[in-house]
C-alpha cells in the first residue's frame, strides 16, 4: 500500500536532548513537508522540500533542522534550542505544485519532560 | 499576505442534522487553489476536496457538498444528515502559484456529531 509512515506515533525525551521524528513515504512525490500542530491552532510549516538534497524553511523553522537524502525519507530533528517542542507533528509528501494536494503521515506525539 | 479563517472553533450537533462549516479567505492572487482536509481523532489528515478560483461550481459527493463563493471569498463545506463518523476536526487551506507551494491552514472546525 502506498502512503507515509512516521515513527513512532508517541516520544517522549527529557528537555535538552535533541530528538528526530523519521516520514518515509513511497507515493513517489518529489516534494515533502513538516507542519506542527499545537492545541487549538492550525497546521504551521517547519520545513519543506521540493526535491531531494534541497529544502527551505518554513513559517517555524527555528530550533529544527532537515534532511533530505533520499526521495522517500525527510526526517525531522527538534532541537534543544526549540523553547516548546511539544506538539504534533505531522509529515506530508505531494508532486510539486501548488495545486495539489498533500498527503499525510498519523503524526507523532512528542512530549518532551 | 495569504490567510485562512474558520471562525467556528467547535460545533455539536445531533444525528441526521445538517451542519456547514465556514471557511473564509484572504489572497492577492488572482489564481488560488481551496482545499478541504479531515483529521479524525487517530490525527492523520485526509483529503476531501480541491477547488481553483476559476471554478466556482459548486460539488456535492454523496452527503458532502460544497460551496465557493468568490465574491464572499468563501469555501463553506456542508455535510447533510450528519453520523457519529463525521465527528472530527475539519480545515480549510489555501495556496497559490505565488506561496511557493506552501499550504496556509485554518485553525480548524472541530464538529461533534451527537448519536
Amino acid at each position: 500500500d502506498g502512503g507515509i509512515t512516521q515513527s513512532p506515533k508517541y516520544l517522549f525525551r527529557k528537555e535538552g536532548q535533541n530528538v528526530t521524528l523519521s516520514c518515509e513515504q513511497n507515493l513517489n512525490h518529489d516534494a515533502m513537508y513538516w507542519y506542527r500542530q499545537d492545541p487549538g491552532q492550525g497546521l504551521r510549516l517547519i520545513y519543506y522540500s521540493q526535491i531531494v538534497n534541497d529544502f527551505q524553511k518554513g513559517d517555524i523553522a527555528e530550533g529544527y533542522s532537515v534532511s533530505r537524502e533520499k526521495k522517500e525519507s525527510f526526517p525531522l530533528t527538534v532541537t534543544s534550542a526549540q523553547k516548546n517542542p511539544t506538539a504534533f507533528y505531522l509529515c506530508a509528501s505531494s508532486v510539486p505544485g501548488s495545486h495539489n494536494e498533500q498527503f499525510f503521515g498519523p503524526g507523532t506525539r512528542l512530549t518532551v519532560l | 499576505a495569504q490567510k485562512v479563517t474558520q471562525a467556528q472553533t467547535e460545533i455539536s450537533v445531533v444525528e441526521k442534522e445538517d451542519v456547514t462549516l465556514d471557511c473564509v479567505y484572504e489572497t492577492r492572487d488572482t489564481t488560488y487553489y481551496l482545499f478541504w482536509y479531515k483529521q479524525p481523532p487517530s490525527g492523520e489528515l485526509v483529503f476531501l476536496i480541491r477547488r481553483n478560483s476559476f471554478d466556482e461550481q459548486n460539488e456535492i459527493s454523496g452527503r458532502y457538498s460544497w460551496n465557493f463563493q468568490k465574491s464572499t471569498s468563501s469555501f463553506n463545506f456542508t455535510i447533510t444528515a450528519s453520523q457519529v463518523v463525521d465527528s472530527a476536526v475539519y480545515f480549510c487551506a489555501l495556496s497559490g502559484p505565488n506561496t511557493g507551494n506552501q499550504f496556509y491552514f485554518g485553525t480548524g472546525t472541530s464538529l461533534t456529531v451527537i448519536p
